[in-house]
C-alpha cells in the first residue's frame, strides 16, 4: 500500500481552467503539506494542515484553495490557472507538528499551456 | 557568457568511492537539519537528520556534519553505490514553524559504475 498516494500523476490543462489534485495518507498521521517543486528543482511549502486546520499558508495566491475534509485527506484545488502554475506539486504528511521526517506522495506534474 | 538560469550543483563519483555533498544554510535559529534524497519521478524520501546542538550524526553508511560557526552541512556517503544516484536536498526547520522544511538548492549526485 501506498502511504501518501496522490492524483492525477500528470496534469495539463488550458490556462483559466480549474483543476483539482487530490492527497490521501494511510499513515495515521496528523499533519499534512502541499509543496510545489519548479523546474529547477527548488521546493517549496505552500501550506501545511494538522487535524484539518490550516497551519501554514505560505503566501499562495488565493486562487490555490486546499481542502482537508479529514486529516487523512487534503486536496489541492486551483482556479484560473496561469503558466506560473506549472510544476511539480508534491503532497506529504508527518506524524505531527515538528518531525523532521515527512513522507512524500510521487508528485504531481502539471502542465499549464 | 553566463547561462541564463541555474543548473543543479553536480557530484559525479565512482562507485564504491564516498561521497560528499555540502550545503549552506542560513537561519541560525534552525533547530534541526535535514537531508532528502529525490530520485527521479518520485518524491523526496528522509536519509538523516541532525538536531541544531550536535555537531555529527551517524546513519547506515550516511554521516551529517553540521558546522555552525560557518553555517554549513554536510552529507557523507560511504561507499556509494548506483542506486545513490539522485538529487539530495538540505533542509532546515524551527520549532512553531508548522512543521515546515525549508529545503535548500539541491545537488546532483551521479555515480559511474
Amino acid at each position: 500500500d501506498t502511504a501518501v498516494s496522490q492524483t492525477p500523476k500528470y496534469l495539463v490543462t488550458q490556462m483559466g481552467n480549474d483543476k483539482s489534485i487530490k492527497c490521501e495518507q494511510n499513515l495515521g498521521h496528523d499533519t499534512m503539506y502541499w509543496y510545489k517543486q519548479d523546474s529547477k528543482k527548488f521546493l517549496k511549502i505552500m501550506f501545511s494542515y494538522n487535524n484539518k486546520e490550516l497551519i501554514i499558508n505560505e503566501t499562495v495566491p488565493n486562487r490555490f484553495s486546499p481542502k482537508s475534509p479529514d486529516k487523512a485527506h487534503l486536496n489541492l484545488h486551483i482556479n484560473s490557472l496561469e503558466l506560473g502554475d506549472s510544476a511539480v506539486y508534491f503532497c506529504a504528511s508527518s506524524q505531527d507538528i515538528g518531525k523532521t521526517e515527512a513522507f512524500f506522495g510521487q508528485g504531481t506534474r502539471l502542465t499549464v499551456v | 557568457g553566463e547561462s541564463v538560469g541555474l543548473h543543479l550543483p553536480t557530484l559525479s563519483v565512482q562507485e564504491g568511492d564516498n561521497s560528499i555533498i555540502n550545503c549552506a544554510y542560513s537561519n541560525s535559529a534552525s533547530d534541526y537539519f535535514i537531508w532528502y534524497k529525490q530520485e527521479s519521478g518520485k518524491g523526496p524520501q528522509f536519509i538523516i537528520d541532525i538536531r541544531s546542538n550536535m555537531d555529527k550524526r551517524q546513519g547506515q553508511r550516511v554521516t551529517v556534519l553540521l558546522n555552525k560557526t560557518v553555517k554549513h552541512l554536510s552529507l557523507q556517503i560511504a561507499a556509494t553505490q548506483p542506486g545513490d544516484s539522485a538529487v539530495y536536498f538540505c533542509a532546515e526547520t524551527y520549532y512553531n514553524q508548522g512543521g515546515k522544511l525549508i529545503f535548500g538548492q539541491g545537488t546532483e549526485l551521479s555515480v559511474k559504475p
